[in-house]
């Protein structure tokens, strides 16, 4: 595809409800992370996949939050049980290269994103 | 614990003017310092990035200027057009790191 897609675009959910946000990254994509953005604020790292290895899950702010990518492509992040708290824009984004593969840093390429708002 | 420092939080300037975006950081590994541009609806792109290598860096109207010692790096948008007007995030991060630590963003509106 042209670039990372997201759906859904727009998420309504009354508090307590599981919601599943999807990532499309840009094919051959090694790297995909999660991000969440705060109304007025910067992108906050969440989790990070190499291929289908999810090496990093430090940002996830709960164990509520969970997220998979187990063909290596596509990424779905879970929120059980969700909160008002919760209520944010959920960025995906891609890059080319893997941890091992570069020294410098790959340029991250981001999604739309999904707007989450937990009623 | 935010790790950069963006300021200001909103700027207003006319077509033709110069915008100005200053970030501050505290971790003196972060090596790699890129600017994201988001226009509404739109996840972040990369716009302009520098290594402290290099006390600035300019692609077209865009330049990043580095200062090392007082761990500060800032955004010079030259001759401001309309088109501009979106929201600018200075991040950074290190060799062999993934995570970008973003600032709080900068929503810059430039009247015609």
């Amino acid at each position: 595809g042209a670039g990372v897609s997201q759906s859904p675009r727009y998420k309504v959910a009354k508090r307590g409800q599981d919601v599943a946000l999807r990532c499309d990254p840009i094919s051959g994509h090694v790297s995909l992370f999660w991000y969440q953005q705060a109304l007025g604020q910067g992108p906050e790292f969440l989790t990070y996949f190499q291929n289908e290895a999810q090496l990093d899950k430090s940002g996830l702010p709960s164990d509520r939050f969970f997220a998979e990518r187990p063909e290596g492509s596509v990424s779905t992040l879970k929120i059980q049980r969700t909160q008002q708290e919760d209520s944010a824009v959920y960025l995906c984004a891609s890059s080319l290269a893997g941890l091992a593969e570069s020294v410098y840093q790959e340029t991250q390429y981001f999604g739309p994103g999904t707007r989450l708002l937990v009623l | 614990q935010q790790q950069v420092k963006q300021s200001p939080q909103s700027l207003i300037v006319q077509k033709g003017g110069i915008s100005i975006i200053n970030c501050a950081y505290e971790n003196t590994a972060f090596d790699y310092f890129p600017w994201y541009q988001q226009f509404p609806g739109k996840g972040p792109a990369l716009l302009i990035a520098i290594r402290p290598d290099v006390s600035e860096k300019k692609e077209g109207r865009f330049t990043i200027s580095f200062n090392k010692s007082a761990k500060q790096f800032s955004l010079h948008i030259m001759d401001s057009q309309p088109g501009d007007s979106a929201t600018y995030f200075c991040a950074a991060t290190y060799s062999n790191d993934y995570k970008l630590s973003f600032g709080a963003g900068t929503t810059v509106t430039v009247r015609a």
